[in-house]
């Protein structure tokens, strides 16, 4: 089993829509949570840091389900510059500075 | 703020030549980590320095190595290149103080090994 799993996708959205996407990781001794996008041959770009109690930045919402060992990300209003890669990215347990990186959700939002 | 920054931005080498890869981390951070992405993968973590001492390596050959500098700044070593060592390098730094431990990447060296 992967240690970080995701949605396969791709997802192929209309502007405006709400779209989901879902993330488990195998060990429940992970610390820390976060969500990555990445554009086509570019950089992984931080989008969100995601905490036990939730968060919303904007039109974007993460949550933490520990005890399910689920994260998920949600993008409301979705516009055309949404279109990219999301990367599901959860700390190693012992190793709390190694990120382990889920193969990523490919998005792309049609006009 | 400048970011990370990575070069050379491309690197062509043939096989069982050594490739050199340089990363400048954002001002203030002491934390540098590589990263692979072969083609069609995901991101590998290969490597973490901080501090000028390797801390973790990920599960790579010991022809991949590396150093940190005392301004923080590193270097990739790749010995003895092979084909599938093509790839995006990327290079992210962190604060080796804040708990979720936020890493910011660069925009990575193409490295194409013929």
């Amino acid at each position: 089993r992967k240690e970080v799993e995701q949605d396969p996708g791709p997802f192929n959205v209309p502007e405006g829509a709400t779209v989901a996407f879902n993330c488990t990781y195998s060990n429940s001794a992970s610390q820390s949570f976060f969500w990555y996008r990445q554009d086509c041959r570019k950089e992984p770009k931080l989008l969100m840091s995601v905490y036990s109690s939730g968060n919303e930045d904007g039109r974007f919402t993460a949550q933490l389900n520990r005890a399910s060992q689920y994260i998920s990300l949600l993008i409301r209003d979705s516009k055309l510059s949404d279109s990219a890669t999301y990367l599901c990215v959860v700390t190693r347990p012992g190793s709390a500075r190694q990120l382990t990186f889920g193969s990523g959700t490919q998005l792309t939002v049609l006009p | 703020e400048a970011g990370v920054t990575q070069s050379p931005t491309h690197l062509i080498k043939t096989r069982g030549q050594q490739a050199t890869l340089r990363c400048s981390p954002i001002s203030g951070h002491t934390s540098v980590y590589w990263y692979q992405q072969a083609l069609g993968l995901g991101l590998q973590f290969l490597l973490w320095y901080d501090e000028g001492e390797e801390r973790n390596r990920g599960n790579f050959p010991p022809r991949f190595s590396g150093r940190q500098f005392p301004n923080y700044s590193s270097e990739l070593n790749v010995n003895a290149l092979e084909l599938e060592d093509s790839a995006l390098y990327l290079c992210a730094s962190s604060l080796v103080a804040q708990y979720h431990n936020e890493q910011f990447f660069g925009p990575g060296t193409r490295l194409t090994v013929l």
